[in-house]
């Protein structure tokens, strides 16, 4: 049973234009999200997150949304670059005391033309 | 370049063969963690580590054994190769349990393949 769904395994967008990425989640213990970003050949680099106690979190070029009465978040890329051509990964994680485990969509390829 | 190294980058083994996979850490993290990667899937927890001597089972830590002597390194081990561990293996610290303060951060993988 998935957790953090990502349904769009893969997207592509003209550079310049804006990319919305998706996230679905049902486990509703879930309080904290993050965003990963990820190369060919190397490991996921941590993007953006946000706290369940906000709705928008913005750095730069990124912002992440989050909708939760619909247990949904998105990420938006403006404006997108070829360089942000790679896999991201939506994750999750309950705070608290002896929680560790970060659980992770299975990504959505981006790819950003010129 | 200070973060996380794993060792080997590529690897090919015959079933019932077994292997370390190292990981070590230079910035002092306490949390340590081994996700796989299966294709088109999402990173699994294998196993984690809250601190040097203590370590504790992720989602899918059948077929692998981890072990925390010290604070930089957290190797996982591969008894009894299967074919279904063919994987991308990918080792993470963090500073602070939850992810918060900025995420894991990982290594840039090793790919396992089981023969």
């Amino acid at each position: 049973d998935q957790q953090v769904k990502q349904n769009s395994p893969s997207l592509s967008v003209q550079e310049g234009r804006i990319s919305i990425l998706n996230c679905d989640y049902t486990n509703s213990m879930f309080d904290y999200f993050l965003w990963y970003k990820k190369y060919p050949a190397e490991g996921p680099t941590f993007l953006i997150s946000i706290s369940s106690i906000k709705d928008k979190n913005e750095d730069g070029r990124f912002t992440v949304f989050l909708n939760k009465s619909a247990k949904h978040l998105s990420l938006h890329i403006v404006p997108s670059q070829p360089g942000d051509s790679a896999v991201y990964f939506c994750a999750a994680i309950t705070s608290g005391a002896g929680s560790y485990q970060l659980t992770f969509g299975k990504g959505t390829k981006l790819s950003v033309i010129p | 370049n200070a973060g996380v190294t794993q060792t080997p980058k590529f690897r090919i083994l015959k079933i019932g063969q077994s292997m370390t996979l190292q990981c070590t850490q230079d910035m002092n993290h306490n949390y340590m963690y081994w996700y796989r990667q299966d294709p088109g899937m999402g990173l699994k927890l294998i196993y984690y580590s809250v601190g040097a001597g203590i370590t504790d089972k992720g989602e899918v830590p059948n077929g692998y054994n981890v072990s925390r002597s010290t604070t930089e390194d957290f190797p996982l081990r591969l008894e009894l190769a299967a074919p279904s561990q063919t994987s991308v293996y990918f080792c993470a610290s963090s500073y602070s349990s939850g992810a918060r303060g900025g995420g894991y951060t990982f290594g840039s993988g090793t790919r396992l393949t089981v023969v």
